[in-house]
Formats: structure tokens, sequence, C-alpha cells
């Protein structure tokens, strides 16, 4: 059964320094990732996705993530954050279903605070 | 482009009341999915819709839970003689098939709080 682990529940960084979130995934084949970010009273909005190719990809506002097989990871990467930044962070590995749908299974999340 | 809807956006009711959800998809999607999140965890995976077709339910969906997509537009959510363990944030999203990315566009969610 595929699943994702994402280990830090809670992290806190300074508005400007870099950041990075961990996340490790099960899934039999090759998986299908992505990060999505969730902030108080919105829906989940897509930062980025990987499916075949490069291994680096980059998604919408500034973020961008390392697909590593070896290491069953995806972990989300900003350069240099900014407070509104602030949220919550969760990763998924898509499997396929009938007819060619696509499940996602969740992480736990991750709530970022940024300190200004 | 509109995105996905749901209505209501909070619902409260007392333990052994019916409740309805609706989502209305992007308009032009023909891959529905429904997913439950409790506090502190991830959204997880109950029923997916391709048209009007009931594809797929997940374990999580006990017989007190229906949904439907009657004209494979939008979709219903009812569940019957709620309980307090059905407190929790009801998210709809929608994908388009043949799209190669297959991304899920989720709406803002319906909050179920059972008292």
């Amino acid at each position: 059964a595929q699943s994702v682990t994402q280990p830090d529940i809670h992290i806190t960084v300074s508005e400007g320094a870099s950041l990075e979130l961990r996340c490790n995934y099960s899934y039999g084949a090759t998986p299908y990732l992505f990060w999505y970010v969730q902030s108080p009273g919105q829906g989940l909005q897509l930062l980025l996705k990987y499916f075949s190719g490069d291994t680096l990809v980059q998604g919408i506002k500034g973020f961008e993530a390392e697909f590593k097989r070896s290491q069953s990871s995806f972990n989300l990467r900003k350069p240099s954050v900014h407070w509104s930044d602030a949220a919550e962070y969760f990763c998924a590995v898509g499997g396929s279903l009938t007819g060619g749908g696509n499940k996602l299974t969740f992480g736990t999340g991750t709530q970022l605070k940024v300190e200004l | 482009d509109t995105g996905v809807s749901q209505d209501p956006r909070h619902k409260i009711t007392k333990r052994g009341q019916n409740v309805t959800f609706r989502c209305d998809p992007i308009s032009e999607h023909n891959r529905l999915y429904w997913y439950r999140q409790t506090l502190g965890q991830g959204p997880e995976f109950l029923t997916y819709f391709q048209n009007e077709a009931q594809l797929e339910k997940s374990r999580l969906l006990s017989d007190r839970f229906s949904a439907e997509r009657p004209k494979g537009s939008f979709s219903t959510l009812e569940i019957q003689r709620t309980e307090q363990g059905d407190s929790a944030m009801y998210l709809c999203a929608s994908s388009l098939k043949g799209a190669d990315t297959n991304e899920q566009f989720f709406g803002p969610g319906t909050r179920l709080t059972v008292l």
C-alpha cells in the first residue's frame, strides 16, 4: 500500500532563510509525487508535481523539489522564505484507480511558521 | 474558470441528523473526488467518480455515507445518522481525464461539526 511520511510536524524559519521540508514515500512502482500548500480557510493548492523525467522540478512561488528514488524522498525546498509562505504543506503520492483516476495519499503535513 | 466550489462551507449538526454537502467541479472536468481531513491529518481519499459512474470507494466510506453525481456534473455527499467521529473537513477535487498531469484541483472544503 502506498504511504507518505512527513517527519517534521512543525518547522520555524526566519524570513529570508532557506527552507527544506522532508517527504518520504512508499510505492511499488514509479510514483506520481505532489506537494500541496494549505492556508487557513483555503483549499489545497498544488505547488509542484513529479511524474517522470528531470528529477529536479520547479513549481510556483519559487519552490522546487528533488525526486531521489534511492532514498524514496521528494523534499521541498525554497532558497529564501517569505512571511506569506507560512502555511501547512502536504506531500502526496498518486496511485492508479479504476478508469485511470489518481488516488492521492497524503502525509500528515508540516506546519511552517515564518519569523519576521 | 471559476474553480471548484463547495456548499456549505460550514455545517453544525446534532448527532443522529443527516447532512448533505454539494460540490461543483470545474466545468469541463469529468473526474471528481471526495476526501476527508481530520485535525492534524492529511486528507484521506473517500470516493471517486468518472462522469456519473462511481468507480472507487474507500473502506473509510461506511454504509452511512453515500455519494452521487447524477448527471456527471455536480456531486453530493450525504452522511446519515451523523456521529461525533464524522466531524472533519470534507474536500472535493476535480480533474480532467486525458490531461497528462492528472492534476486535482481542490475546493475550499465543507467543515462539519457534529455536536
